[in-house]
């Protein structure tokens, strides 16, 4: 079992739809939760991070986290053509070594 | 603004042959993660820097690959012999910290490896 599942979509919706991304964990050490968006040929970019349970939210972008069950979300609200991309989940106990999910792709059908 | 940077951006090989990435961090950067990205999965690590020192390297092979960074800037990643199965994306990070919290990572746009 893969300590991160994501499942990798793909994922179509229209412009202005609400988008729902999840995650699953295994390990209950995972403190730091993460998003990383990465648009085709290059690299992920930190979207947001959370630490241990809650919500954060940064404009159109909610991240959750759920220690109980071990999930975690991200919602985009008003989704917009410029969002298509591949969403990676990563988690991280707070020490050297990020985990990531194998990402979702998104298409936001203009 | 400050950006990692890694060449070649594409190479295409031979299997049995090596084959070398170079990645200069964001500068003052002490952190350096090397990253090898299948299609359709996400980044694993290979390799991470602290200054000059590994800090980690529990899932590079050691067979084939090596990794340096010999004055704790900027880092080779090489592959001797080059296999099939080392057709990936190599991306390279750096981050300002590393230890306890969170520091974020930065990545460059990665090396696109082909292995015919």
């Amino acid at each position: 079992q893969k300590e991160v599942e994501q499942d990798p979509g793909p994922l179509s919706v229209p412009e202005g739809a609400i988008v729902s991304l999840n995650c699953t964990y295994s390990n209950s050490a995972f403190q730091y939760f993460m998003w990383y968006r990465q648009y085709s040929r290059k690299g992920p970019e930190l979207l947001m991070y959370t630490y241990s349970s809650g919500n954060k939210e940064d404009g159109r972008f909610t991240a959750q986290v759920d220690k109980s069950s071990k999930y975690i979300s991200l919602f985009i609200r008003d989704s917009q053509p410029s969002d298509s991309a591949t969403y990676l989940c990563a988690t991280n106990t707070g020490g050297f070594k990020t985990i990531f999910g194998a990402g979702t792709r998104l298409f936001v059908k203009a | 603004e400050a950006e990692v940077a890694q060449s070649p951006r594409y190479k295409i090989t031979e299997k049995s042959q090596a084959v070398a990435f170079w990645c200069d961090p964001i500068s003052g950067h002490a952190t350096l993660y090397w990253y090898r990205q299948i299609l359709g999965q996400g980044p694993e690590l290979l390799v991470q820097f602290q200054d000059e020192s590994v800090v980690d390297d529990s899932q590079l092979p050691k067979d084939r690959f090596s990794a340096e960074r010999l004055k704790g800037v900027d880092s080779t990643l090489k592959i001797q012999p080059a296999e099939l199965g080392d057709s990936a994306m190599y991306l390279c990070a750096s981050s300002s910290t590393s230890g306890t919290g969170l520091s974020e990572q930065y990545f460059g746009p990665g090396t696109r490896l082909t292995v015919t």
